[in-house]
Parts: C-alpha cells; sequence; structure tokens
C-alpha cells in the first residue's frame, strides 16, 4: 500500500545536538511537506517542496533545514539554531496539481533533554 | 485574530450525542479541509468541500461560503470518535493551506 512513513516515532535530542527526522512517500507525489505542531496551535509550515532538488522556506523555517535529492524522500533537520525544538513534527505530500489533498506520516515527536 | 477559528477548542459528550464542530474564516478560500488526528497522531483526511454539504457515515461536513463558516457534526457519537478535529482553508491567493487550532474531543462511554 502507498504511504508516507517517518521515522523514528519518537527522537530525544541533547541541547547542541542535530538531529534528522526521515520522510519516505511511495505515492509518485511531487509535492512534500514539513509541518511542526504545539500543544493548542495549529499546524505550521517549515519547509515544502514541490519538485527534486528544490525547496522553498516555509513560516518557521529558522533553525531547520531540509533536502530533495530523491522524489521519495524529504528529510528535515533540526539544527541546534533551533532554540525550542520539542515539539510534533509531520511530514505530508501531495500531487501537485491538488495541493489541498495532503497525506500524512504518522509524525515524529522530538524531546531536547 | 487567526485566520481560522474553530470552536470549542475542547469538547466532551457522553455516547450517543449529536457532536457539531464549528470552523470560521476569515480569507478567501478555494476549498475547506476536515481531517481528524487520532490520539497517536497521525491526520487523516474527513472532507473536502467547497460548497453545500458532504456526508459519510456519521460525519456531516457542511459550509456556508457566504458567511465564511463550515461545521463538522458527528451523531450517534461513539467513544472511538474521540480525537481532534481540524479545519484547514485552501487560501485562493496564495495557494496555501491554514490551519485551525483543532477541537479536542472525547466521547465517554
Amino acid at each position: 500500500d502507498g504511504g508516507i512513513t517517518q521515522s523514528p516515532k519518537y527522537l530525544f535530542r541533547k541541547e547542541g545536538q542535530n538531529v534528522t527526522l526521515s520522510c519516505e512517500q511511495n505515492l509518485n507525489h511531487d509535492a512534500m511537506y514539513w509541518y511542526r505542531q504545539d500543544p493548542g496551535q495549529g499546524l505550521r509550515l517549515i519547509y515544502y517542496s514541490q519538485i527534486v532538488n528544490d525547496f522553498q522556506k516555509g513560516d518557521i523555517a529558522e533553525g531547520y533545514s531540509v533536502s530533495r535529492e530523491k522524489k521519495e524522500s524529504f528529510p528535515l533537520t533540526v539544527t541546534s539554531a533551533q532554540k525550542n525544538p520539542t515539539a510534533f513534527y509531520l511530514c505530508a505530500s501531495s500531487d501537485t496539481r491538488d495541493y489541498l489533498s495532503l497525506d500524512f506520516g504518522e509524525g515524529s515527536w522530538l524531546t531536547v533533554v | 485574530k487567526n485566520e481560522v477559528e474553530q470552536s470549542p477548542q475542547n469538547l466532551t459528550a457522553q455516547e450517543g450525542e449529536f457532536i457539531t464542530i464549528n470552523c470560521s474564516y476569515s480569507v478567501g478560500i478555494s476549498a475547506l479541509h476536515w481531517l481528524q488526528q487520532h490520539p497517536g497522531g497521525g491526520i487523516v483526511s474527513l472532507f473536502m468541500l467547497s460548497s453545500g454539504k458532504k456526508k459519510h457515515g456519521r460525519l456531516i461536513a457542511t459550509i456556508n461560503i457566504q458567511e465564511k463558516h463550515s461545521s463538522l457534526h458527528i451523531t450517534a457519537s461513539h467513544p472511538r470518535d474521540s480525537a481532534v478535529y481540524i479545519c484547514a482553508v485552501g487560501a485562493d491567493s496564495n495557494y496555501q493551506l491554514i490551519w485551525g487550532a483543532g477541537t479536542k474531543l472525547i466521547i465517554k462511554p
């Protein structure tokens, strides 16, 4: 079955460390997205990519980086510059012709210890 | 003021009750999306609508474009309906999704 796989589900990071969250999709979608979710807030867009080797900053890109070397993969690195990284991170993808219809991964919980 | 407002933020009800969750928005939209987030965090799409009403099983979604308002109804609610329900609108100005903060629903047996 097609879908989006995020890993790891739970991740603990020490202050000052970079961590990378994996997102892989086999839906043949061109567009991929990373969202951050904090309690009581709506999803906020970190980065998105509509085509391989190209990506754009979302609303809260500071302290994060991404790459899109393959259509199937869109990893997110949470760098030490991100001051408050503890959150739930969701990866999504869509057909670029239907940007409203997103498929989501199961999410990754990142905690700074 | 947020561009997408959901109410209530939290809702607890008894099994069998009729549930209504509201979503109001202030921007021009191409469509509105209702999604469900499981307790484990995964999100699934429930409805996408740009006019009128859609029904799937015990779920009904309506939208009033003139009033910039949508409602999600659950009939004969069940504990397995307990989840966070999220409204998101597709802004017709920039083709981006604007997200509501979600409504946390708990259905007690």
